[in-house]
């Protein structure tokens, strides 16, 4: 079955700008999490969707939101970009809730600021 | 504040022997934990877990142990192939939500 899917792969972006990613799960998956990689910081939690309501949120600014479809894909955007903002950004998707659930991870959406 | 450290950025090990990763935590809530493999231009992917309840989980070339007073746990992969090379994150949740706490990493060279 396919795996979880994200775009797009790489883009670059100028600060101040915004960017929406997008991620589509694996089918049948209902939960969807999002975690920002930055070299010396590992994966840092961002938000979690579960049936299109966030029910986990890290410790983030407000610039950093997202959303999930009936359909369980899920976007997040990040407003009034930062040069900090350069990351890799990976979405995972798992069947429902709680930390026993094994995500399963995208290959990740690598966002440059300049 | 890094509730999952990994204080070993770097290990390499020569091919057929054993490989230990190592990785602490500060939460004494943490009650469920993860190692998790990360090749270049991929995403992490599910290696190992073991719950709070028990202090080893073993599956084929890979064991999980877990020192809940020493809030240690290590990774210990025999006999360690060159396949194995990738980047190793050790993670840790409450178990109750899907949030987990990742270490940082270690870069695991397995030189043939």
């Amino acid at each position: 079955k396919a795996g979880v899917t994200q775009t797009p792969r790489y883009l670059i972006k100028t600060r101040g700008q915004q960017v929406t990613l997008s991620c589509s799960p694996i089918s049948g998956h209902r939960s969807v999490s999002w975690y920002q990689q930055t070299p010396g910081q590992g994966l840092q939690f961002l938000f979690e969707y579960f049936s299109e309501t966030q029910r986990n949120k890290g410790n983030f600014p407000g610039r950093f939101s997202g959303r999930q479809f009936s359909n369980s894909r899920s976007e997040m955007n990040v407003s009034t970009l930062e040069l900090g903002d350069s990351a890799l950004y990976l979405c995972a998707s798992s069947w429902g809730g709680g930390g026993a659930n094994v995500l399963t991870f995208g290959a990740g959406s690598r966002l440059t600021v300049l | 504040d890094q509730q999952v450290k990994q204080n070993s950025p770097s290990l390499s090990v020569q091919e057929g022997r054993i490989s230990i990763l190592n990785c602490d935590y500060t939460n004494s809530m943490f009650d469920y934990f993860l190692w998790y493999k990360k090749y270049p231009a991929e995403g992490p992917t599910f290696l190992i877990s073991i719950s709070s309840i028990k202090d080893k989980n073993e599956d084929g070339r890979f064991t999980v142990f877990l020192n809940k007073s020493a809030k240690h746990l290590s990774l210990h992969i025999v006999p360690s192939q060159p396949g194995d090379s990738a980047v190793y994150f050790c993670a840790a949740t409450t178990g109750l939500a899907n949030n987990l706490f990742f270490g940082t990493g270690t870069r695991l060279t397995v030189i043939p």
